[in-house]
């Protein structure tokens, strides 16, 4: 079946520097890649996905790269924010599992 | 759209006592999961359906837990009996189709088993 890694497991940055999680899968047949983020108390919500046939998607600060080769991608958090802090749960699906693989987390702190 | 409802939103029983979980998806779903959360194990699936069938329940822990989806609007996870390390919070999700969309999560039941 699919395994996901994800690292950093934690990950502290200033207020306004850039974040960058990574996370590796191992079944080549995966093709969708969501990103979740899960606030303290609350539920994971999706907040930027891409697919197979995408190398980069942005959306305002947030971006996430796919490389298909390497089997890995990556969720790029731009002038962060307090806000920003909370746990990042990347996942891949589409291969021979048809439900998504959570990676273990990230836990994002931002230093005001 | 209300989104995934979950009921209820904590629950504190004693230990031997039976939990019902309750999970009403987002109308048009056609897949339902239910995940466990803990800080030692992070997320962890337990079962899934698709179109009101169980597809993989290699997650549930044991045979003290089960999963039923009478309809495509309502599913429910029962512990019985329930033991103080199924202390967690458990989660369900639904999504349009399992593998090619991402999931919208409920607000999650937080269980404490004493």
């Amino acid at each position: 079946g699919e395994n996901v890694e994800q690292h950093p497991s934690t990950l502290s940055v200033q207020e306004g520097d850039s974040a960058v999680i990574k996370c590796t899968y191992s079944d080549s047949a995966s093709n969708y890649f969501p990103w979740y983020k899960q606030e303290l108390g609350k539920r994971p919500q999706l907040i930027i996905d891409i697919r197979s046939n995408v190398g980069e998607k942005k959306d305002q600060r947030i971006a996430v790269t796919l490389n298909k080769t390497a089997k890995h991608f990556s969720l790029h958090i731009t002038e962060t924010q307090p806000e920003d802090s909370a746990v990042y749960f990347c996942a891949a699906s589409g291969g021979s599992a048809r439900q998504l693989t959570f990676g273990s987390g990230t836990q994002l702190t931002v230093l005001p | 759209d209300a989104g995934v409802i979950q009921s209820p939103r904590h629950e504190v029983t004693e230990m031997g006592q039976e939990v019902t979980l309750r999970c009403k998806p987002i109308s048009g779903h056609n897949s339902l999961f239910w995940y466990r959360q803990t800080m030692m194990r992070g997320l962890e699936l337990l079962i899934y359906f698709n179109n009101n069938v169980p597809i993989d329940d290699s997650g549930m822990p044991e045979d003290r837990f089960s999963a039923k989806m009478p309809n495509a609007s309502f599913s429910t996870l029962k512990i019985q009996p329930s033991e103080p390390r199924d202390s967690a919070v458990y989660f369900c999700a639904s999504s349009l189709q399992s593998g090619s969309y991402g999931y919208t999560f409920g607000s999650g039941t937080r269980l404490t088993v004493v």
